[in-house]
Protein backbone atom coordinates (compact mmCIF):
# COMPACT_ATOMS: atom_id res chain seq x y z
CA UNK A 1 0.00 0.00 0.00
CA UNK A 2 1.80 3.27 -1.25
CA UNK A 3 1.59 6.12 1.29
CA UNK A 4 2.48 9.59 1.32
CA UNK A 5 3.35 12.05 4.17
CA UNK A 6 4.25 15.73 3.76
CA UNK A 7 6.71 17.24 6.03
CA UNK A 8 7.86 20.90 6.80
CA UNK A 9 7.14 24.10 8.98
CA UNK A 10 3.67 24.97 9.39
CA UNK A 11 4.54 28.41 9.81
CA UNK A 12 6.56 30.82 7.34
CA UNK A 13 6.89 34.66 7.65
CA UNK A 14 5.52 36.92 4.69
CA UNK A 15 8.27 37.61 1.95
CA UNK A 16 9.94 34.20 2.90
CA UNK A 17 10.26 30.71 1.02
CA UNK A 18 7.83 27.82 1.99
CA UNK A 19 9.61 24.31 2.10
CA UNK A 20 7.93 20.59 2.03
CA UNK A 21 8.68 17.32 1.25
CA UNK A 22 6.88 14.47 0.72
CA UNK A 23 8.20 10.66 1.88
CA UNK A 24 7.00 8.24 -0.45
CA UNK A 25 6.74 4.54 1.18
CA UNK A 26 5.33 1.38 -0.22
CA UNK A 27 6.53 1.63 -3.54
CA UNK A 28 9.61 3.41 -5.91
CA UNK A 29 9.24 7.04 -6.65
CA UNK A 30 11.81 5.29 -9.46
CA UNK A 31 9.00 3.09 -11.01
CA UNK A 32 8.34 5.41 -13.56
CA UNK A 33 4.79 5.11 -14.06
CA UNK A 34 3.46 7.79 -12.28
CA UNK A 35 3.96 11.78 -12.02
CA UNK A 36 4.39 13.17 -8.64
CA UNK A 37 2.11 16.41 -7.52
CA UNK A 38 2.00 18.99 -4.86
CA UNK A 39 -1.80 20.14 -4.22
CA UNK A 40 -3.13 22.92 -2.12
CA UNK A 41 -6.34 23.87 -0.58
CA UNK A 42 -6.85 27.16 1.46
CA UNK A 43 -9.41 27.05 4.44
CA UNK A 44 -12.44 26.63 3.45
CA UNK A 45 -12.26 26.80 -0.33
CA UNK A 46 -11.01 24.50 -3.25
CA UNK A 47 -8.51 22.62 -4.77
CA UNK A 48 -5.41 23.89 -6.62
CA UNK A 49 -2.68 21.98 -8.42
CA UNK A 50 0.87 23.42 -7.88
CA UNK A 51 3.14 21.27 -10.16
CA UNK A 52 4.34 17.78 -10.43
CA UNK A 53 7.73 15.94 -11.12
CA UNK A 54 8.53 12.90 -12.75
CA UNK A 55 11.58 10.45 -10.95
CA UNK A 56 13.79 11.47 -13.82
CA UNK A 57 13.48 15.21 -12.68
CA UNK A 58 11.52 16.54 -15.41
CA UNK A 59 8.96 18.80 -14.12
CA UNK A 60 5.42 21.05 -15.29
CA UNK A 61 4.07 23.61 -13.13
CA UNK A 62 0.86 25.69 -13.11
CA UNK A 63 1.13 28.54 -14.82
CA UNK A 64 -0.16 30.41 -12.11
CA UNK A 65 2.17 29.58 -9.83
CA UNK A 66 5.14 29.31 -11.94
CA UNK A 67 7.69 32.00 -11.39
CA UNK A 68 7.87 31.05 -7.67
CA UNK A 69 7.69 26.94 -7.45
CA UNK A 70 10.57 24.45 -7.72
CA UNK A 71 10.11 20.85 -7.33
CA UNK A 72 12.63 18.84 -7.01
CA UNK A 73 13.03 14.72 -6.45
CA UNK A 74 15.76 12.73 -4.40
CA UNK A 75 15.02 9.52 -5.81
CA UNK A 76 17.67 7.45 -2.77
CA UNK A 77 15.64 9.08 0.12
CA UNK A 78 12.18 8.21 -2.06
CA UNK A 79 11.21 11.74 -1.13
CA UNK A 80 10.27 15.02 -3.62
CA UNK A 81 10.03 18.41 -2.48
CA UNK A 82 8.42 22.01 -3.11
CA UNK A 83 9.51 25.67 -2.62
CA UNK A 84 6.98 27.85 -2.55
CA UNK A 85 8.97 31.37 -2.76
CA UNK A 86 7.98 34.57 -1.73
CA UNK A 87 5.04 34.07 0.21
CA UNK A 88 1.66 35.90 1.20
CA UNK A 89 -0.72 35.44 3.25
CA UNK A 90 -3.17 33.75 0.15
CA UNK A 91 -0.68 31.34 0.45
CA UNK A 92 -1.56 30.05 3.53
CA UNK A 93 -3.53 26.32 2.53
CA UNK A 94 -3.23 22.84 3.35
CA UNK A 95 -0.67 21.82 1.25
CA UNK A 96 -0.77 18.06 -0.17
CA UNK A 97 1.43 15.68 -1.85
CA UNK A 98 -0.37 13.24 -4.35
CA UNK A 99 0.91 10.03 -6.68
CA UNK A 100 -0.86 10.70 -10.63
CA UNK A 101 -1.39 10.16 -13.85
CA UNK A 102 -2.02 12.19 -16.33
CA UNK A 103 -5.76 11.04 -15.58
CA UNK A 104 -5.93 11.13 -11.62
CA UNK A 105 -4.61 11.23 -7.98
CA UNK A 106 -4.93 7.65 -6.57
CA UNK A 107 -3.00 8.43 -3.55
CA UNK A 108 -2.65 11.50 -1.12
CA UNK A 109 -0.76 12.42 1.50
CA UNK A 110 -3.14 13.54 4.87
CA UNK A 111 -1.90 16.96 4.44
CA UNK A 112 0.12 19.72 6.37
CA UNK A 113 -1.59 23.04 7.19
CA UNK A 114 0.84 25.92 5.99
CA UNK A 115 0.55 29.22 7.41
CA UNK A 116 1.67 32.60 6.29
CA UNK A 117 1.91 34.93 8.92
CA UNK A 118 4.72 37.39 10.76
CA UNK B 1 -6.60 26.78 -18.79
CA UNK B 2 -9.92 24.75 -18.77
CA UNK B 3 -12.66 25.79 -16.54
CA UNK B 4 -14.55 23.65 -14.43
CA UNK B 5 -17.82 24.63 -13.45
CA UNK B 6 -19.48 22.21 -10.93
CA UNK B 7 -23.52 22.20 -9.82
CA UNK B 8 -25.24 22.95 -7.90
CA UNK B 9 -23.15 24.54 -4.84
CA UNK B 10 -24.85 22.76 -2.68
CA UNK B 11 -27.31 19.35 -3.08
CA UNK B 12 -29.80 18.52 -0.06
CA UNK B 13 -30.71 14.64 0.02
CA UNK B 14 -31.86 12.10 1.98
CA UNK B 15 -30.12 8.51 2.69
CA UNK B 16 -31.38 6.40 -0.33
CA UNK B 17 -32.01 9.42 -2.42
CA UNK B 18 -30.45 9.13 -5.98
CA UNK B 19 -27.82 12.01 -6.02
CA UNK B 20 -26.60 13.64 -9.43
CA UNK B 21 -23.92 16.22 -9.34
CA UNK B 22 -22.65 17.85 -12.68
CA UNK B 23 -19.34 19.44 -13.88
CA UNK B 24 -19.01 21.38 -16.83
CA UNK B 25 -15.68 22.69 -18.77
CA UNK B 26 -15.41 26.17 -20.70
CA UNK B 27 -13.71 23.95 -23.28
CA UNK B 28 -13.73 19.88 -24.69
CA UNK B 29 -12.00 17.72 -21.97
CA UNK B 30 -10.96 14.00 -23.14
CA UNK B 31 -13.01 11.87 -21.49
CA UNK B 32 -9.36 9.74 -20.29
CA UNK B 33 -9.00 13.01 -18.56
CA UNK B 34 -12.09 13.72 -16.07
CA UNK B 35 -12.01 12.49 -12.73
CA UNK B 36 -14.23 12.75 -9.77
CA UNK B 37 -13.22 13.03 -5.62
CA UNK B 38 -15.16 12.61 -2.52
CA UNK B 39 -13.71 14.80 0.42
CA UNK B 40 -14.64 14.77 4.30
CA UNK B 41 -13.52 17.10 6.90
CA UNK B 42 -10.06 17.00 7.99
CA UNK B 43 -8.94 14.19 5.32
CA UNK B 44 -7.67 14.52 1.98
CA UNK B 45 -9.67 13.53 -1.46
CA UNK B 46 -10.42 10.11 -2.34
CA UNK B 47 -10.22 8.92 -6.33
CA UNK B 48 -13.75 8.04 -7.03
CA UNK B 49 -14.10 7.39 -10.60
CA UNK B 50 -11.57 8.33 -13.29
CA UNK B 51 -11.43 8.09 -17.37
CA UNK B 52 -14.69 9.73 -16.43
CA UNK B 53 -16.46 6.38 -16.13
CA UNK B 54 -14.02 3.97 -13.94
CA UNK B 55 -14.75 3.32 -10.84
CA UNK B 56 -11.16 3.59 -8.80
CA UNK B 57 -10.40 0.57 -6.68
CA UNK B 58 -12.76 -0.26 -3.77
CA UNK B 59 -15.25 2.60 -4.94
CA UNK B 60 -18.79 0.60 -4.11
CA UNK B 61 -20.49 0.43 -7.56
CA UNK B 62 -23.32 3.01 -6.45
CA UNK B 63 -20.85 5.63 -8.06
CA UNK B 64 -20.78 5.76 -11.49
CA UNK B 65 -19.46 8.48 -13.55
CA UNK B 66 -20.57 9.59 -17.57
CA UNK B 67 -20.08 12.59 -20.03
CA UNK B 68 -17.78 13.52 -22.29
CA UNK B 69 -16.79 16.67 -24.22
CA UNK B 70 -17.78 19.25 -22.05
CA UNK B 71 -20.67 17.69 -19.94
CA UNK B 72 -20.07 15.11 -16.71
CA UNK B 73 -21.82 13.42 -14.18
CA UNK B 74 -21.40 12.10 -11.55
CA UNK B 75 -24.27 9.64 -10.27
CA UNK B 76 -24.88 7.94 -6.39
CA UNK B 77 -27.96 5.68 -6.99
CA UNK B 78 -28.91 5.27 -3.94
CA UNK B 79 -27.23 7.72 -0.74
CA UNK B 80 -25.80 6.03 2.34
CA UNK B 81 -24.72 8.17 5.31
CA UNK B 82 -20.93 7.98 4.59
CA UNK B 83 -21.61 9.39 0.95
CA UNK B 84 -22.77 13.19 2.53
CA UNK B 85 -19.72 15.16 1.84
CA UNK B 86 -17.73 18.03 -0.69
CA UNK B 87 -17.27 16.14 -4.55
CA UNK B 88 -14.68 17.71 -6.88
CA UNK B 89 -14.18 16.78 -10.03
CA UNK B 90 -10.99 17.35 -12.32
CA UNK B 91 -9.14 17.33 -15.45
CA UNK B 92 -6.01 17.06 -17.38
CA UNK B 93 -5.50 19.56 -20.10
CA UNK B 94 -2.58 21.56 -20.26
CA UNK B 95 -2.76 21.37 -16.83
CA UNK B 96 -5.04 19.88 -14.36
CA UNK B 97 -7.76 21.94 -12.64
CA UNK B 98 -10.31 21.16 -10.11
CA UNK B 99 -14.05 22.59 -9.77
CA UNK B 100 -15.19 24.44 -6.96
CA UNK B 101 -17.28 21.11 -5.39
CA UNK B 102 -20.27 20.40 -4.46
CA UNK B 103 -21.03 19.84 -1.23
CA UNK B 104 -23.94 16.98 -0.37
CA UNK B 105 -25.23 17.15 2.80
CA UNK B 106 -28.15 15.95 4.66
CA UNK B 107 -31.72 16.77 4.04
Amino acid sequence: QVQLQESGPGLVKPSQTLSLTCTVSGGSISSGDYYWSWIRQPPGKGLEWIGYIYYSGSTYYNPSLKSRVTISVDTSKNQFSLKLSSVTAADTAVYYCARGTVTAFDYWGQGTLVTVSS
Amino acid sequence: EIVLTQSPGTLSLSPGERATLSCRASQSVSSSYLAWYQQKPGQAPRLLIYGASSRATGIPDRFSGSGSGTDFTLTISRLEPEDFAVYYCQQYGSAYTFGQGTKLEIK
